[in-house]
């Protein structure tokens, strides 16, 4: 059964860095983009951006240009959302989602990391 | 930048229809996807480019789009179909998700 497996809650202070990740399996991990979606408490979905593991392509939403750095690892099948300084803001559950196209639908998704920040 | 209106809330009585909008500037001519997220869950595909179900979502689920709206209808409502729904589109370089619309099955 093809899944994508994300890593455990995280509970960090403001200014700290993390990377969280999300592993694919059973299905051909350099044919699909994987995704980033933010979900803020008792809000709506956001896209973050994608990532494509095959040439490391990656485009981001102008709303998270700069904030954010997306990457992937073919060999451990692996893609990675990263902060270097975390604000409480960044609070949220953070889902990982493969397509096969840019435009296409998100047809898979991880079961979702929850970020908490707060000093 | 390109935005999705969906309404906040749809209620339908059991065994009803319910219809989901979500309103765009010409969506008609853009590729929109729908997702049902349950409480505490990830979201989940239900359709594809406009009206297209993959597999394990039954024919009561349904896409149209056309013009500046795009419906989701639920045939025959079940209490499983108690959500939040969300439509899609992919917009220069940006995929754009609607705000989204709570079914509540009376």
């Amino acid at each position: 059964e093809e899944q994508l497996v994300q890593s455990g809650a995280e509970v960090k202070k403001p200014g700290q860095s993390l990377k969280i990740s999300c592993q694919g399996s059973e299905y051909s991990f350099t044919n699909y983009w994987i995704a980033w979606v933010r979900q803020m408490p008792g809000k709506g979905l956001e896209w973050m951006g994608s990532v494509y593991p095959a040439d490391a392509d990656t485009r981001y939403s102008p709303s998270f240009q700069g904030q954010v750095t997306m990457s992937a690892d073919r060999t451990s099948r692996t893609a990675y959302l990263q902060w270097s300084s975390l604000k409480a803001s960044d609070t949220a559950m953070y889902y990982c989602a493969r397509h096969e196209r840019i435009s296409g639908s998100f047809d898979h998704w991880g079961q979702g990391t929850l970020v908490t920040v707060s000093s | 930048s390109y935005e999705l209106t969906q309404p906040l809330s749809v209620s339908v009585a059991l065994g009803q229809t319910a219809r989901i909008s979500c309103g765009g500037s010409k969506i008609g001519f853009k590729n929109v996807h729908w997702y049902r997220q349950k409480p505490g869950q990830a979201p989940v595909l239900v359709i594809y480019r406009d009206r297209n179900r993959p597999s394990g979502i039954p024919e009561r689920i349904s896409g149209s789009n056309s013009g500046n709206t795009a419906t989701l209808t639920i045939s025959g409502a079940q209490a499983g179909d108690e959500a939040d729904y969300y439509c899609q589109v992919w917009d220069i370089n940006t995929y754009v998700f609607g705000t989204g619309t709570k079914v509540t099955v009376l």
